[in-house]
């Protein structure tokens, strides 16, 4: 089955900067690979997702790269605000089975 | 609409007993999963269902049963409950899964699941 790696496992940044978080995935047929937010106490939430067709997405301050050929995508957020904290996880799927990263636990110091 | 709705929040077993996890959701979604999440491991699927009376297993099966009657619920049982399977369930729900097309996943607020 797929696996998906998620890195770092933690990031801390000052407010205003950017976040970079990266994911790898093992299956070259999976074509779908959204980003979810989780804040505490709650499910997690979509934030942004990218299918396989497309090599960029973007909404705002949150971007989502693509690149297939290495199986690796990319989530970025730009001008971090303190209400960005959360965990975030990267997923990818071919069909009805998706696997989610590890996640990656963001910290915005104001 | 409520989207995803899990109950109960929080539930404390004991070893060997049984109990269902409740998970209905009000958009009319075909599909629908139960996933894991504990510390460092991110979530693993336990079951999903592509619709009513189809069920199928996901990555972490083992101890878990699942049915769907209706479009709108998909319980999850545990027979006979372990120390290992104390973590937090989040039920999840999707308009569209398949090769050529998915959907993004709606996710309920979870239930915190301990096993003494």
């Amino acid at each position: 089955g797929e696996n998906v790696e998620q890195h770092p496992s933690t990031l801390s940044v000052q407010e205003g900067d950017s976040a970079v978080i990266k994911c790898t995935y093992s299956d070259s047929a999976s074509n779908y690979f959204p980003w979810y937010k989780q804040e505490l106490g709650k499910g997690p939430q979509l934030i942004i997702d990218i299918r396989s067709n497309v090599g960029e997405k973007k909404d705002q301050r949150i971007a989502v790269t693509l690149n297939k050929t290495a199986k690796h995508f990319s989530l970025h957020i730009t001008e971090t605000q303190p209400e960005d904290s959360a965990v975030y996880f990267c997923a990818a799927s071919r069909g009805n089975d998706m696997r989610f990263g590890a996640g990656t636990r963001l910290t915005v110091k104001p | 609409n409520a989207g995803v709705t899990q109950t109960p929040k929080f539930q404390v077993l004991k070893t060997g007993q049984s109990m269902t996890l409740q998970c209905a959701q009000d958009m009319n979604h075909e599909y629908m999963s139960w996933y894991r999440q504990d510390p460092g491991m991110g979530l693993r699927l336990i079951h999903y269902s592509v619709g009513a009376g189809i069920t199928d297993q996901g990555e972490v099966p083992n101890g878990y049963n699942v049915s769907r009657s209706t479009t709108e619920d998909f319980p999850l049982r545990l027979l006979s409950a372990a120390p290992s399977q104390t973590s937090v369930y989040f039920c999840a729900s999707s308009y569209r899964t398949g090769s050529s097309y998915n959907s993004p996943l709606h996710f309920g607020n979870g239930t915190r699941l301990t096993v003494t």
